[in-house]
């Protein structure tokens, strides 16, 4: 068992709906990352948070420490959000990044 | 200017040959990462440099050498490639080994035949 898990691991949306993506995690912390994986393979960092919620245009990260949870939203889906996102923890003894496996999502105009 | 830039971007071999990924980052940063992404996509943090010192290095078979000749570069040396080696390779960079938003490479996808 991975020690950070998403859901889900595929999502098709249809453009305009609000999407959620989950992360889960086993370990103790100190940030929670939010990375998309553009079709052409380059990743970009969305978020780094580490408690609370945070909000860039579209897209909305949230995280509860004690439940061990993140997710991410996103609202008024586009096509062009059609990406992978993958969620990675710092662990708090560490200072290394643990991924999760990614979460596909498909937006369909 | 390309933030993290790796080089090559695609890279053909047969099994046995060494190879060299280079990275190279012109952020200012003191951190710099290689990953690793298999075949499903999932990313494992093979070594990271600060300040041009080893802080992780992972399970990785001893054929993997980095090498961090400054802050700005870090360099990964394969030997005696296998056909497990084939994926996807990103460099990363932060401005410091904890806490900070990481910066990634474009990748360089090795093929090993």
């Amino acid at each position: 068992k991975n020690e950070v898990e998403q859901s889900p691991q595929n999502l098709t949306a249809q453009e305009g709906e609000f999407i959620t993506i989950n992360c889960s995690y086993s370990v103790g912390i100190s940030a929670l990352h939010w990375l998309q994986q553009h079709p052409g393979g380059g990743i970009v960092s969305l978020f780094m948070l580490s408690s609370g919620k945070k909000k860039h245009g579209r897209l909305i990260a949230t995280i509860n420490i004690q439940e061990k949870h993140s997710s991410l939203h996103i609202t008024a889906s586009h096509p062009r959000d059609s990406a992978v996102y993958i969620c990675a923890v710092r662990e708090t003894s560490g200072s290394r990044l643990t991924f999760g496996e990614g979460t596909q999502l498909t937006v369909n105009p | 200017d390309t933030a993290v830039s790796q080089t090559p971007k695609y890279l053909v071999t047969q099994m046995g040959n060494d190879k060299s990924i280079k990275c190279e980052q012109n952020l200012g940063h003191d951190t710099m990462y290689w990953y690793k992404q298999d075949s499903k996509k999932f990313l494992k943090i093979m070594f990271s440099y600060n300040n041009k010192e080893l802080i992780i290095n992972e399970t990785v078979p001893n054929r993997f050498s980095p090498k961090s000749p400054d802050k700005a570069h870090l360099n990964l040396h394969i030997n005696s490639l296998e056909l497990g080696d084939s994926a996807v390779y990103f460099c990363a960079s932060s401005l410091g080994p904890r806490g900070y938003i990481q910066y990634f490479g474009a990748g360089t996808r090795l093929s090993v035949l």
